[in-house]
């Protein structure tokens, strides 16, 4: 199994440029995240999905829109980026049932400038 | 506000117990206590989670006192591989929504 995987790995974009990073997981998790990071920072939740077709905010949603279309894959979109975007953003997956969802796998991470 | 505090960074020799406290004071009864783990650049990882009882799996062990107000992790025999930053986090959240905060830097030497 490959687990979580993130596309792309590594992005510049320009202040207003838009994008759309990718996370698949394939251990068939109901539960799927977007965290971002920043430099010397603990990683905070953007949004958040339960289930296939829902879609919930974080501490952080602001400037960002997801999707969960496939159980298996969870959007992330950047609609006009800004320089305060600039982050590490790691995508994470966990199976539900009591306790379970806070055992999560975490992808490798996709490092994110705008300038 | 942070529900845990922990050191910023500690030290420990290669082959020796690392001991990483955490501070939960707050801790209401139905939170849990768990530990995550971040290698350089790399995505956190799970170690262990516990509620009252002290708990161990192969990779730690999860000491919670008896009020439940801090914990310890330790890895048993730290190996230069568990250099990595250790996030104590607790919650209670049924859809598991995790509030990482600075952690503790780790770092192991020969």
């Amino acid at each position: 199994n490959a687990g979580v995987t993130q596309t792309p790995k590594f992005r510049v974009l320009k202040t207003g440029q838009s994008m759309t990073l990718l996370c698949a997981q394939d251990m068939n998790h109901e539960y799927m995240y977007w965290y971002r990071q920043d430099p010397g920072m603990g990683l905070r939740l953007i949004h958040y999905s339960v289930g296939e077709g829902t879609t919930a905010k974080g501490e952080v949603p602001d400037g960002y829109n997801v999707s969960r279309l496939k159980k298996q894959n969870f959007l992330l979109g950047l609609e006009s980026a800004a320089p305060s975007q600039t982050s590490v953003y790691f995508c994470a997956s966990s199976s539900p049932g009591l306790l379970r969802n806070y055992e999560q796998y975490f992808g490798p991470g996709t490092r994110l400038t705008v300038t | 506000d942070a529900k845990t505090t922990q050191p910023p960074s500690m030290d420990c020799a290669e082959g020796r117990a690392a001991n990483l406290p955490c501070n939960h004071s707050t801790i209401s009864g139905n939170e849990y206590v768990y530990w995550y783990r971040q290698i350089h650049s790399q995505g956190p990882q799970y170690i262990i989670h516990g509620l009252k009882n002290n708990e161990t799996n192969e990779m730690a062990s999860l000491i919670i006192t008896e009020d439940r107000k801090s914990s310890t992790l330790i890895l048993p025999h730290a190996t230069l591989r568990d250099t990595a930053v250790y996030y104590c986090i607790v919650g209670d959240d049924s859809w598991g929504k995790l509030q990482f905060g600075a952690g503790t830097q780790v770092v192991v030497t020969p």
